[in-house]
């Protein structure tokens, strides 16, 4: 089974641009997750859905940060405008209801560098 | 608040050493605890500990979990380079909703 797939894989802009990125959850999970990796801060929770319905977005750091889901295969992860401090790995990780929903499994991260 | 913290955070041994990874909680409405390895990518999940006393293992690797105590304990045995890594532990309070991590432990093994 394919895992998670997130994409791009590296992502390099300038401050003010606007940075979108994008995950396809393992099919058949109904959770889906984002999350940001520091050296400062470790790996944070930015939001997470349910069935396509964001439940805690309490994680974005401010309005500039946006996420959809419009269906059960696709999410976004909005910045605009970035920022340099927006400079972190973004991991989008998904879990099912059914069996171990603790259990989440982790795409292979956008490493976004803003200038 | 809810918090998770991890000990040592950093850890040098050479390869064959025994070590031991701590992970404790303080959480509200306690699910279960899991731990991840982190090499330079993605965490990959090691393990999920729902139950006191009941050791999870995998090859070398080994995990405990004491919900009186609060803590988790991860094993590696007759460590190898390749166990080089971030090791997280995570919790989750309630089913299916957001883990909260620990800052990890960072392991190191030398040839």
């Amino acid at each position: 089974d394919a895992g998670v797939i997130q994409s791009p894989r590296h992502e390099v802009t300038e401050m003010g641009q606007e940075v979108t990125l994008r995950c396809k959850p393992i099919s058949g999970h109904d959770y889906l997750f984002w999350y940001r990796q520091t050296m400062m801060r470790g790996l944070e929770l930015l939001i997470y859905f349910n069935n396509n319905v964001p439940i805690d977005d309490s994680g974005m750091p401010e309005d500039r940060f946006s996420a959809k889901m419009p269906n059960a295969s696709f999410s976004t992860l909005k910045i605009q405008p970035s920022e340099p401090r927006d400079s972190a790995v973004y991991f989008c990780a998904s879990s099912r209801t059914s069996g171990s929903p603790d259990t989440q499994y982790f795409g292979p991260g956008t490493r976004l560098t803003v200038l | 608040e809810d918090k998770v913290v991890q000990s040592p955070l950093s850890l040098v041994v050479h390869e064959g050493d025994t070590v031991t990874l701590n992970c404790s909680y303080e959480v509200t409405n306690f699910r279960s605890l899991l731990w991840y390895k982190q090499e330079k990518k993605a965490p990959t999940f090691l393990f999920m500990l729902t139950s006191s006393g009941i050791e999870k293992k995998s090859g070398r690797l080994s995990s405990i979990l004491d919900k009186k105590e609060l803590f988790s304990i991860l094993n590696i045995t007759a460590t190898q380079t390749g166990d080089s890594a971030v090791y997280l532990c995570a919790v989750a309070p309630q089913r299916g909703g957001k883990l909260i991590f620990g800052q990890g432990t960072e392991l190191s093994v030398k040839p």
